[in-house]
C-alpha cells in the first residue's frame, strides 16, 4: 500500500490564483482529513469527510473548499490564494474516529503564496 | 474549548540524555491521547496513544508514555536518546466536534534536536 500519498510537494502561487492539492489513500478508509501547520502553532483542521459525498467544515476553513466524490480521493482547492494561505497542508486518513483511531498522514504540500 | 499545550518548544540533548516532554490538556470528558512524531522531510506518524487500560503506553524506539487522568496529562519520556531521534513531536487529544464526531485537536509541538 502507498497510504496517503499528496501532490504537489512544493508550490508557489501569487495572490488571486487557484490550485488544487490532490490527496489520495488507498487504504478504504472512511475518514480523511486536511490540516494546516504553521510554525509554533501545531496542526488545525480545515476540512474533513467521513465518507464519500460528505464533507464537513473544521476548526479554519475559510477560503478552502473539498470535495469527495469517491473514497479514495480528497482534494483541497483554494479559490482565491493569499499569503495568509502559505503553510504547509498535510491530508490524513482513518478507518473511523472512533476510540483510539489512528490518523495516517500523507507527506505534506508546502505552500508559499506571494 | 479543547487545547492542548506542550510546554516545551524547542529542546536539545545530548546522546543518550534522558527526555521528557511535557503535554497537557484541557478537556474534561474521556480522551484518547496521541504523540505523534516527525522526522525532518517526513510526514507525521504515530509513536503510540493511549484510549483506555494501562495508562503507562510504551511506543516505538523506546518511547513510553504515562496518562494522570488528576492532572490532565500525557508526558512523553525516553531513557536514553539518540541522535536519530532529532525531529518534531506533536501531543494529540480525540475529542468531541460539530456533527456528533471526534477530531484531533493538536499541540504546537516540540522540536528536539540531539546531538552527538
Amino acid at each position: 500500500n502507498a497510504g496517503v500519498t499528496q501532490t504537489p510537494k512544493f508550490r508557489i502561487l501569487k495572490i488571486g490564483q487557484s490550485m488544487t492539492l490532490q490527496c489520495a489513500q488507498d487504504m478504504n478508509h472512511n475518514y480523511m482529513y486536511w490540516y494546516r501547520q504553521d510554525p509554533g502553532m501545531g496542526l488545525k483542521l480545515i476540512y474533513y469527510s467521513v465518507g464519500a459525498g460528505i464533507t464537513d467544515k473544521g476548526e479554519v476553513p475559510n477560503g478552502y473548499n473539498v470535495s469527495r466524490s469517491t473514497t479514495e480521493d480528497f482534494p483541497l482547492r483554494l479559490e482565491l490564494a493569499a499569503p495568509s494561505q502559505t503553510s504547509v497542508y498535510f491530508c490524513a486518513s482513518s478507518y473511523s474516529e472512533r476510540e483510539g483511531e489512528t490518523q495516517y498522514f500523507g507527506p505534506g504540500t508546502r505552500l508559499l503564496v506571494l | 474549548a479543547q487545547s492542548v499545550s506542550q510546554h516545551n518548544h524547542h529542546v536539545i540533548l545530548s546522546e543518550a540524555a534522558s527526555l521528557e516532554l511535557g503535554c497537557n490538556y484541557s478537556y474534561g470528558g474521556t480522551v484518547n491521547l496521541f504523540w505523534y512524531v516527525q522526522y525532518p522531510g517526513q510526514h507525521l506518524q504515530l509513536l503510540l496513544k493511549y484510549f483506555s487500560g494501562d495508562p503507562l503506553v510504551k511506543g516505538i524506539k523506546g518511547f513510553e508514555a504515562e496518562f494522570i487522568k488528576s492532572k490532565f496529562s500525557f508526558n512523553l519520556r525516553k531513557p536514553s536518546v539518540q541522535w536519530s531521534d532529532t525531529a518534531e513531536y506533536f501531543c494529540a487529544v480525540n475529542a468531541p466536534f460539530s456533527g456528533g464526531y471526534n477530531k484531533l485537536i493538536f499541540g504546537a509541538g516540540t522540536r528536539l534536536a540531539v546531538h552527538p
